[in-house]
């Protein structure tokens, strides 16, 4: 499959622990990247490959990969992360990339 | 610092050709260590990927576009070029330049332009 699932809202408390899901075959075969889209604004990289953190990023950001499933985790949530987040990966099936459909985080 | 900028018309006719240009400051189109990529944004949707070039001209492109769609770079300029053929309401987006390392098994974009709205209408 050419798609990467992601469930389309998730909320947490502020401080509290959130993960945010992409599901699909290619991630048995590549690792996945996570982007952060505040509105109005370009997506801003948040993680990568394994577990790798752009410069910039806080480490209460945490990624992880599981069979088809790969993870991004927010340990103690801010308000400044509420936006939309984005998985990426490339497709097992062709040389193109693929985006998950997108998660919208809203820390209440 | 690296950026990239887009730029073009922001409004295109239907069946006509949408053409978009993404210029690069702070690193050069020439680096064997980047891919070039663009992708769109519907208004209200998520992201698309629409394919992406290497220095040497290798080019990927997304299954469902590639028909229509022409990535290009020009060194002589440090731009990376999107040519999107007879364009629809549904190409209504705003498309971004994006930058991606070569890398093993990880596939990921970096640095990101502002993005530039593109409006198919008569």
């Amino acid at each position: 499959s050419s798609e990467l699932t992601q469930d389309p809202a998730v909320s947490v408390a502020l401080g509290q622990t959130v993960t945010i899901t992409c599901q699909g075959d290619s991630l048995r075969s590549y690792y996945g990247s996570w982007y952060l889209q505040k509105p109005g604004q370009a997506p801003v990289l948040v993680m990568y490959g394994k577990n790798n953190r752009p410069s910039g990023i806080p480490d209460r950001f945490s990624g992880s990969s599981s069979a088809n499933t790969a993870s991004l985790t927010i340990t103690g949530a801010q308000a400044e992360d509420e936006g939309d987040y984005y998985c990426n990966t490339r497709d097992v099936s062709g040389d193109h990339l693929v985006f998950g459909g997108g998660t919208k985080l809203t820390v209440l | 610092q690296m950026q990239l900028q887009e730029s073009g018309p922001g409004l295109v006719k239907p069946s006509e050709t949408l053409s978009l240009t993404c210029t690069v400051s702070g690193d050069s189109v020439r680096s064997t260590l980047y891919y070039w990529g663009w992708i769109r944004q519907a208004p209200g949707k998520g992201l698309e990927w629409i394919g992406s070039i290497y220095y040497g001209g290798s080019t990927l492109y997304s299954p469902s576009l590639k028909s229509r769609v022409t990535i290009a770079v020009d060194t002589s300029k440090n731009q990376v070029s999107l040519k999107l053929s007879s364009v629809t309401a549904a190409d209504t987006a705003v498309y971004y330049c994006a930058r991606r390392p070569v890398t093993a098994l990880m596939y990921y974009y970096d640095v990101w332009g502002q993005g530039t709205l593109v409006t198919v209408s008569s």
